[in-house]
């Protein structure tokens, strides 16, 4: 079964702890992104990979970090430094650079910091 | 970067009636336009997209329009149905790849 898978579902974290959001897909794309949804605000970008091994950041980066070593694994750290880290967090894949086709996005993970 | 808008925030319609949603964009280098619906607790997913060689696209009650000289583009919904209450992204994807969204509309057809 193809597609783009976040786990997990729910997070819940204290203050003060680092947490680590998982993202895999098996549809062999390059590029891949995070991105936090608040209400209201709509999809703003964290970071994005175009490849193995490599990543930028996005729009609202500060407090977040990313690793790229594989290409179906694109895992989001949610640091003590994010002040406000409770949010919908949204991964998602699409081919890659130069060609425009559809990003798929996984089911998305709730963090609520407690 | 790119910034995209959207409006409106919000958008009421009876059964039956159209919706229009609308986008500007500010990347002239912007050269694709997917449009996504959220339903409420799900994924975004894809309806209609439209690439910047293209002025219009059409996909049953769905059509996209785009005028690149404006840097605009909007989301046309026919004879709307309660089903298509959700929440639409529109987004602009870069020549760098990346892929910037709108703040959202969400829709709501009274039945």
């Amino acid at each position: 079964d193809g597609g783009i898978t976040q786990s997990p579902k729910y997070l819940f974290r204290k203050e003060g702890q680092n947490v680590t959001l998982s993202c895999e897909q098996n549809l062999n794309h390059d590029a891949m992104y995070w991105y936090r949804q608040d209400p209201g605000q709509g999809l703003r970008l964290i970071y994005y990979s175009q490849i193995v091994n490599d990543f930028q950041k996005g729009d609202i980066a500060e407090g977040y970090s990313v690793s790229r070593e594989k290409k179906e694994s694109f895992p989001l750290t949610v640091t003590s430094a994010q002040k406000n880290p409770t949010a919908f967090y949204l991964c998602a894949s699409s081919i890659g650079r130069g060609v425009n086709t559809e990003a798929f996005f996984g089911q998305g993970t709730r963090l609520t910091v407690v | 970067g790119e910034n995209v808008e959207q409006h409106p925030s919000t958008l009421s319609v009876q059964e039956g009636d159209s919706a229009v949603i609308k986008c500007t964009y500010s990347d002239s280098a912007s050269n694709y336009f997917p449009w996504y619906k959220q339903e409420l607790g799900k994924r975004p997913q894809l309806i209609i997209d439209i690439r910047s060689n293209v002025g219009e696209k059409k996909d049953q009650r769905i059509a996209v329009t785009l005028n690149k000289t404006a840097k605009h583009f909007s989301l046309h919904i026919t004879e709307t149905q309660p089903e298509d209450s959700a929440v639409y992204f529109c987004a602009a994807k870069t020549g760098a790849n990346n892929l910037f969204f709108g703040t959202g509309t969400r829709l709501t057809v009274i039945p």
